[in-house]
């Protein structure tokens, strides 16, 4: 089974509205990563939380990270159609490691 | 484009063939890994490299399978007989260290017919 979840499996917004996921995991990391992959593509890097810090920004991005519930948030802001698709969030351990969740799927209408 | 590359893009097969995957990491990256991905799923772990060592192997990775990466730059990635539960895109990702974001090529899509 993998390490992390997110929740919701599937999110549908308008463009402009902001959109929400979240990731929980099981086991002390090292860092948590996210991600985002477009159909029939490969992942690309979004944001890298490490296990000291409690949120990251990138753009219109925001990341926040809470070790004590082991959970971790996404924030997209004023999304864009082109923020359609699916992200994941992956811990890394201290072994260097890293675990995928399953994924939310984003769909934000024009 | 000093991306990670993989070849081929799609490999159409028939069971109990066996195939082979090619992965070229980023130039400078020590770290290589191979996932597996079915739809509507996350990346399965399935092994990874530091430069020419394999230090770890899931336990998806069964005796069909095998990956090399002998001068510590690309790596192959063979199935041998393979079944139909084969079917699935497997993907390359590379990295500086242990602790940097993994560069994800765009994968090899096997179908096994």
């Amino acid at each position: 089974s993998q390490q992390g979840e997110e929740d919701p499996q599937a999110l549908s917004i308008q463009e402009g509205e902001n959109a929400t996921m979240n990731c929980s995991y099981k086991t002390s990391i090292n860092n948590l990563q996210w991600y985002r992959q477009n159909s029939g593509r490969g992942l690309v890097h979004l944001i890298l939380i490490r296990s000291n810090e409690r949120e990251k920004h990138s753009g219109r991005l925001r990341v926040t990270l809470d070790t004590s519930k082991k959970s971790s948030s996404l924030l997209i802001t004023a999304s864009r159609a082109a923020d359609t698709a699916s992200y994941f969030c992956a811990t890394a351990t201290n072994a260097g490691k890293s675990t995928f969740g399953d994924g939310t799927t984003l769909t934000v209408k024009p | 484009d000093t991306g990670v590359s993989q070849n081929p893009r799609h490999k159409i097969t028939k069971r109990g063939q066996n195939v082979t995957f090619r992965c070229d990491p980023i130039s400078e990256h020590n770290r290589l890994y191979w996932y597996r991905q079915t739809l509507g799923q996350g990346p399965e772990f399935l092994t990874y490299f530091q430069n020419e060592a394999q230090l770890e192997k899931s336990r998806l990775l069964s005796d069909r399978f095998s990956a090399e990466r002998p001068k510590g730059s690309f790596s192959t990635l063979e199935i041998q007989r393979t079944e139909q539960g084969d079917s699935a895109m497997y993907l390359c990702a590379s990295s500086f260290t242990e602790y940097q974001p993994q560069h994800f090529g765009d994968g090899t899509r096997l179908s096994i017919l």
